[in-house]
């Protein structure tokens, strides 16, 4: 089966640049997709890796390394709406099909 | 108007009522899924469907079934609802994982007293 683990709070300073890890454990990997969701919100799609290195939007970066099956959110010039739950999700493929599998996410506090 | 949309978008219900929570998307996608969220949990997938023929169980389905009425329809049910099954349900869609990208609807929070 599929494990993730990823730290469940996380507090930083607003203007600063906080990093969430994810490792995990699974058969059949496809790539690491991360989410954003806002209490009492939808989780909305951020960025996702199926290969090695570092992908950038905006101010939003996300790494993999599937040697070392890991991963890491990397949120920088953090603002106040930054506040929210962050979670990784491995595709991969398993039993015949493809799915998509969740973290128990972090909460990100980010603090004057 | 929203892509994925789910109905109702809140349930207090009694324990043994049958529940019905349905899901329609805009975006053409093939790919549709249900997904419960509990704090601390994160997202678990409970049922998931690749077309109207292809249904397939997720990682916590029991206790529950789905209906694919069409591309657009896909419907979750709880035949007696029990307390434990409290919580908020998602549903989503993809057109192919080659993204990782789902796109969720706004969430049912159903609550069984």
């Amino acid at each position: 089966g599929q494990s993730l683990e990823q730290p469940s709070e996380v507090t930083a300073v607003e203007g600063a640049i906080v990093q969430i890890n994810c490792t995990y454990q699974t058969s059949g990997f496809y790539g690491l997709s991360w989410y954003q969701q806002h209490d009492g919100g939808a989780p909305t799609f951020l960025s996702y890796n199926a290969l090695d290195g570092l992908e950038e939007t905006g101010r939003f970066s996300s790494f993999l390394s599937r040697s070392d099956s890991y991963g890491y959110l990397l949120l920088q010039e953090l603002q106040m709406k930054d506040s929210a739950s962050y979670f990784c999700a491995v595709r991969d493929y398993s039993g015949g099909y493809q799915k998509v599998t969740f973290g128990t996410g972090t909460k990100l506090q980010v603090i004057p | 108007d929203a892509d994925v949309t789910q109905t109702p978008r809140n349930r207090i219900t009694k324990t043994g009522k049958r529940i019905m929570l349905e899901c329609s998307q805009t975006k053409g996608h093939d790919r549709m899924y249900w997904y419960r969220q509990d704090p601390g949990l994160g997202l678990r997938l409970i049922y998931y469907s690749f077309d109207v023929k292809d249904i397939n169980k997720g990682e916590i389905s029991d206790g529950y079934s789905v209906s694919r009425q069409a591309q657009a329809k896909f419907s979750l049910s709880l035949e007696s609802a029990i307390p434990n099954q409290t919580a908020l349900y998602f549903c989503a869609t993809s057109e192919r994982l080659n993204t990782g990208e789902l796109f969720f609807g706004e969430g049912s929070r159903l609550t069984v007293l």
